[in-house]
């Protein structure tokens, strides 16, 4: 079965300082795709930054990058010059092109201390 | 584009009375889906449909739960009887297509059944 490990429940990052959430998935399948989805406390989930597994390259998105191992299976996001709107729930999730569900991870609560 | 859009976006409800939760998704998006969110459970998908047709209901909790998508632009969820442990938030998503595209939230509906 397919699943997405998030292992820190909660992190803390001083402002203007780059703190990474890490992510760990488990798929037989070779065509996937990868997505940090932030939901801040609106509830509102907004997607971050998605990556395809066919591309080495890793996906940018402003402060936002990842750091995608495919051997490892592992797929952290790097979030560059924290600012307070940054605080919120991020979820680590992966779907695929054989399948229209998306998994997502169990979360990982980020804090910004002023 | 204004996005997903859920309504309501709040409903508190008594045990036992009918629910129903609405959904719009973005225009040319053929899947939808319909998650549940708890602290509990996390992030679950109950059913998602392709062009209006239901997919995937095995996340379904029990048989008081029906979707229905009668037409491209609009999604009930209903919950018949309501009971407290169904209290949540209720997400509606869209996505182009399957696949591993992008799914799109709306804002979500917090149910609180007393």
């Amino acid at each position: 079965a397919q699943t997405v490990t998030q292992s820190q429940p909660e992190m803390s990052v001083q402002e203007a300082e780059t703190v990474t959430l890490s992510c760990t998935y488990d798929t037989s399948e070779s065509d996937y795709y990868l997505f940090w989805y932030k939901q801040p406390p609106s509830r509102q989930m907004i997607l971050v930054i998605r990556q395809e597994a066919y591309k080495q390259q890793n996906a940018t998105e402003n402060r936002f990058s990842v750091n995608f191992q495919k051997a490892a299976k592992s797929f952290s996001l790097k979030i560059s010059d924290s600012q307070l709107g940054d605080a919120a729930m991020y979820f680590c999730a992966q779907g695929y092109s054989s399948a229209s569900k998306i998994i997502f991870g169990s979360g990982t609560r980020l804090s910004i201390r002023p | 584009d204004a996005g997903v859009i859920q309504s309501p976006r709040h409903e508190v409800t008594e045990m036992g009375q009918e629910v129903t939760l609405r959904c719009k998704p973005i225009s040319g998006h053929d899947y939808l889906f319909w998650y549940r969110q708890t602290m509990m459970r996390g992030l679950e998908l109950l059913i998602y449909f392709n062009n209006n047709v239901p997919i995937d209901d095995s996340g379904m909790p029990e048989d008081r739960f029906s979707a229905k998508m009668p037409n491209a632009s609009f999604s009930t969820l209903k919950i018949q009887p309501s009971e407290p442990r169904d209290s949540a938030v209720y997400f509606c998503a869209s996505s182009i297509s399957g696949g591993g595209e992008t799914q799109y939230f709306g804002p979500g509906t917090r149910l609180l059944v007393l």
